[in-house]
């Protein structure tokens, strides 16, 4: 059974600050790692995929890494802004596409 | 170009009676998938389809749920009978074969009471 996990399930962080949280998944039959941002009311809008051991990608504040080896991924958040509130889903491809259960990031002025 | 397109957006049923959820999927897409959010479980995938074929749908929650793709255009999810517990945010989104980006709907919100 593929299993993403995803801690923490949620975070407030001033604006300004800058944050990161985890993604979690089993290291074999790695195919894909997803980075999706949900706002409610909104379809969950794709930040970044990363298919390589050691990828970093970046989208202004936003930033990504990933870890085939171990497992992991993180995401990033420089500078905090209230626009910056949302679900960030995590979510691992094979033949289909498994989630997990979102870092939900709240933004306090 | 048109996304993922879903209706209803919204809808509040009662206990027992049949709800239909629609899909249109991205034009050429050829990957459908249904998915279930609810704030216990996150994001599930119910079941997907390639070429209109069901592929998996290990995660449909039981018999109460069927999905359908008759065509590479329109898929539905059918709850009957609906419960309360089945109130969540239904998520279709298509994918192109090869491409690694899947592309959601804006969601239909079910309330069953």
């Amino acid at each position: 059974i593929l299993n993403v996990e995803q801690s923490p399930q949620s975070l407030h962080v001033q604006e300004g600050d800058s944050t990161n949280f985890t993604c979690s998944f089993p290291s074999s039959n790695f195919y894909a790692l997803h980075w999706y941002r949900w706002e409610t009311a909104k379809s969950p809008e794709a930040l970044f995929v990363m298919t390589l051991n050691g990828d970093e990608k970046k989208k202004g504040r936003i930033s990504a890494t990933l870890n085939t080896k171990e497992g992991y991924s993180y995401l990033y958040i420089k500078g905090s802004q209230p626009e910056d509130s949302a679900t960030y889903l995590c979510a691992l491809r094979d033949d289909k596409i498994i989630f997990g259960k979102g870092t939900r990031l709240h933004i306090l002025p | 170009d048109a996304g993922v397109i879903q209706s209803p957006r919204h809808e509040v049923t009662e206990m027992g009676q049949e709800v239909t959820l629609r899909c249109k999927p991205i034009s050429g897409h050829n990957s459908l998938f249904w998915y279930r959010q609810t704030m216990m479980r996150g994001l599930e995938l119910l079941i997907y389809f390639n070429n209109n074929v069901p592929i998996d749908d290990s995660g449909m929650p039981e018999d109460r749920f069927s999905a359908k793709m008759p065509n590479a255009s329109f898929s539905t999810l059918k709850i009957q009978p609906s419960e309360p517990r089945d109130s969540a945010v239904y998520f279709c989104a298509s994918r192109l074969d090869g491409g690694n980006t899947i592309y959601f709907g804006e969601g239909s919100w079910l309330t069953v009471v």
